[in-house]
């Protein structure tokens, strides 16, 4: 079975422009975390959807926002980007909301803000 | 203060040695623990959970101590596959929301 998958792989946007990233999650996973990595650091949680809808969000500012669709995969918007948002961007399925399951991490999306 | 705290390391241990992580976390209601291992440049993976009991998994071994809101990661008989960096992760609950939160991660190198 496919595992977790996103794209795209790497991208390298300008400041001020806007990005969207896509993950699919594991077949049969109603649930995707997306997470930002800065090199360095631990994944910081940005959002999770649960059904379609958002159920947690983290500390990340309202240029970010994101969705789920009814085949459960999910899109991650950025908009009017900033060097600071140049990280690793990780999507994570799970099979139910309760974060005790194991969350199963896709290979991520490295943005690059020049 | 952060959520949850790592040495970042790196911790340079030449191989068969036994070699421990701790980590700390600020939450008291934290409900579940977890140690991931990420390899260079790849996605973190689940590596165990962590149990009150303390639970071990072939060389590896998990304690946690909700008294003292401190969790640890034993390696034994360390292996030159085991480099990697291993991230203390924490669910916790706020206002509805589950998240996991994850501390800086601690880099381990195993020497030849």
């Amino acid at each position: 079975d496919a595992g977790v998958t996103q794209s795209p792989t790497h991208l390298i946007k300008t400041r001020g422009q806007h990005v969207t990233l896509r993950c699919s999650p594991i077949s049969g996973h109603k649930s995707v975390s997306w997470y930002q990595q800065v090199l360095g650091q631990g994944p910081q949680f940005i959002f999770q959807y649960y059904e379609k809808e958002e159920r947690g969000r983290g500390n990340f500012p309202d240029r970010f926002s994101a969705r789920q669709f009814p085949n459960y995969s999910s899109e991650l918007n950025v908009n009017a980007l900033l060097l600071g948002d140049s990280a690793l961007y990780l999507c994570a399925s799970s099979l139910v909301r309760d974060t005790d399951y194991e969350q199963y991490f896709g290979p991520g999306t490295r943005l690059t803000v020049t | 203060r952060k959520e949850v705290e790592q040495d970042p390391g790196p911790f340079n241990v030449p191989e068969g040695a036994t070699v421990a992580f701790n980590c700390t976390y600020s939450n008291s209601a934290s409900q579940s623990f977890f140690w991931y291992r990420q390899d260079c440049r790849k996605e973190p993976k689940l590596l165990m959970s962590v149990y009150s009991s303390g639970n071990e998994d072939g060389r590896f071994t998990a304690q946690l101590n909700r008294a003292s809101q401190y969790i640890s990661l034993l390696i034994r008989d360390s292996k030159l596959s085991d480099s990697a960096t291993y991230l203390c992760v924490v669910n916790n609950l706020n206002f509805g929301n589950e998240k996991l939160t994850f501390g800086t991660g601690t880099r381990l190198t195993i020497i030849p």
